[in-house]
C-alpha cells in the first residue's frame, strides 16, 4: 500500500533555533518528493523536489534530502523565524502521471 | 512564478445552497486542475482531477453529482457544490499544473462554512 508518513506530527522550537522533520514513504515506483509549505488558511507552496538521482536539495534556510534506498526524506530548516510557523507536507510521485500520496503533514510552531 | 487564484476566499451559505469555487491560472495554461478538500489539522484529500475539456475523474466516495467540475478552458476550473449541508464545510483547494512534468501549483484555497 502506497503511504506517507510524516514525523513529528506537531513541533515547538525557539527562535533562531534548527530543526529536522521527517518523511518515511512506501510509494513505488518512485518518480520524485515535494515538500510544501502550508501557512494557516493559505494553499501550500512548493519547497523543493527531489527526484531518485539527488540526495540534498536548498532552498535558502530549507535543506531536504532524500534516501531513495530507505525510502526517507527530511525537511532541515536552520535558523528558525516566527514566519517559519506552519504545516510542512510532504508529497511523493509514483510516476508523472496524476497520482500523488500526501502525508498528514508536520505543523511547526516557532516561538520568540 | 505560477499563480494560481481561487475565488472566493471565503463563503457562509445556508443549508440547500449551491456553491460555485472558481480556479484560475493566471500566467499559464493548465492542463490539468485538481480539486482538494482539507480538514482542520489533517492533510489534503483529493477530491478529483480535470482536463481541459474531458469530464472529471474523482477518487473513491467523492459524489460526482454533489460536486459538480467543470474544466471548460485552459485557464479555469469551477467546482460546484450542490445543495450543501453543514458537513460538506470545509477547506477546498485547488491546484493546476500544465503538464505532466510541471509542479502543482496551489490555489490560497476557499474556506466553505454551511449554516
Amino acid at each position: 500500500k502506497n503511504q506517507v508518513e510524516q514525523s513529528p506530527q506537531s513541533l515547538i522550537i525557539l527562535e533562531g533555533k534548527n530543526c529536522t522533520l521527517q518523511c518515511n514513504y512506501t510509494v513505488s515506483p518512485f518518480s520524485n518528493l515535494r515538500w510544501y509549505k502550508q501557512d494557516t488558511g493559505r494553499g501550500p507552496v512548493s519547497l523543493t523536489i527531489m527526484t531518485f538521482s539527488e540526495n540534498t536539495k536548498s532552498n535558502g534556510r530549507y535543506t531536504a534530502t532524500l534516501d531513495a534506498d530507505t525510502k526517507q526524506s527530511s525537511l532541515h530548516i536552520t535558523a528558525s523565524q516566527l514566519s517559519d510557523s506552519a504545516s510542512y507536507i510532504c508529497v511523493v510521485s509514483p510516476n508523472t502521471g496524476n497520482q500523488f500520496y500526501f502525508g498528514t503533514g508536520t505543523s511547526l510552531t516557532v516561538i520568540p | 512564478g505560477a499563480v494560481v487564484s481561487q475565488h472566493p476566499s471565503w463563503v457562509i451559505c445556508k443549508s440547500g445552497t449551491s456553491v460555485k469555487i472558481e480556479c484560475r491560472s493566471l500566467d499559464f495554461q493548465a492542463t490539468t486542475m485538481f480539486w482538494y478538500r482539507q480538514f482542520p489539522k489533517q492533510s489534503l484529500m483529493l477530491m478529483a482531477t480535470s482536463n481541459e475539456g474531458s469530464k472529471a475523474t474523482y477518487e473513491q466516495g467523492v459524489e460526482k453529482d454533489k460536486f459538480l467540475i467543470n474544466h471548460a478552458s485552459l485557464t479555469l476550473s469551477t467546482l460546484t457544490v450542490t445543495s450543501a449541508h453543514p458537513e460538506d464545510s470545509s477547506f477546498y483547494i485547488c491546484s493546476a499544473r500544465a503538464s505532466f512534468n510541471q509542479p502543482q501549483h496551489f490555489g490560497d484555497g476557499t474556506r466553505l462554512s454551511i449554516l
